[in-house]
């Protein structure tokens, strides 16, 4: 089993909609990340945790929510999806100053028609 | 604003040339990483860079770490086709990590 999961992989949902993406980790560590991926831009931070009373915004919060439910658990939710929030998204985890920098999950395909 | 940029962007080249990716970032850090993404597929850690003068390597691939010039390469020796990837550089600012735009690498036969 992955050490971060992702669900769901792919989505396809209607402009309007509200989604939830979610992230669960078994690595044990306590900083969790949401990233999207455009092609051509990267990864750009959306959400980040440090702990579970400790969330702060990213880059390009705009439209998005979070909640760190767990240790082990951090969800996006997109509350109105748009059609340029089309993206592929990450969550990952690190440890602090740790050597091994991010882990990432699988990824989610979300596609706002 | 605190950027990171790779380049080249795209990059094509044929098995068993050299190529090197640069990465320059616009603040100072002393932790950078290397990543690699096959199409479709999650990010893969490379290299863990801690220190200005950090130089690792596996395989056909090498990296290095110069902190004061804020910049670091990927230089790829001999290249064959499994290489052919999209590269990621990030580095460590502040508890967040920042992303390069990526290089897209195709090996050639």
């Amino acid at each position: 089993d992955a050490d971060v999961t992702q669900t769901p992989r792919n989505r396809i949902t209607k402009t309007g909609k509200r989604i939830m993406l979610e992230c669960s980790q078994t690595k044990g560590h306590d900083r969790m990340y949401w990233y999207r991926q455009d092609p051509g831009l990267g990864l750009r931070l959306i959400y980040y945790s440090f702990d579970v009373k400790d969330i702060n915004k990213g880059e390009i919060s705009d439209g998005y929510s979070v909640s760190r439910q767990a240790q082990a658990k951090f969800s996006l939710s997109l509350e109105s999806a748009i059609p340029n929030q089309t993206a592929l998204y990450f969550c990952a985890t690190s440890l602090p100053r740790d050597s091994w920098g991010a882990f990432f999950g699988q990824g989610t395909r979300l596609t706002v028609v | 604003e605190l950027k990171v940029e790779q380049n080249p962007l795209f990059l094509s080249m044929q098995e068993g040339k050299n190529y090197t990716i640069y990465c320059n970032y616009s603040t100072t850090s002393d932790r950078l990483y290397w990543y690699r993404q096959d199409p479709g597929k999650s990010l893969e850690s490379l290299f863990v860079l801690l220190s200005n003068g950090a130089v690792k390597q596996e395989g056909r691939l090498m990296a290095s770490l110069d902190t004061k010039a804020r910049l670091s390469t990927l230089h790829i020796t001999a290249a064959v086709h499994d290489l052919s990837a999209t590269y990621f550089c990030a580095v460590e600012v502040g508890n967040q990590f920042y992303f390069g735009t990526g290089t897209s690498l195709t090996v050639i036969p």
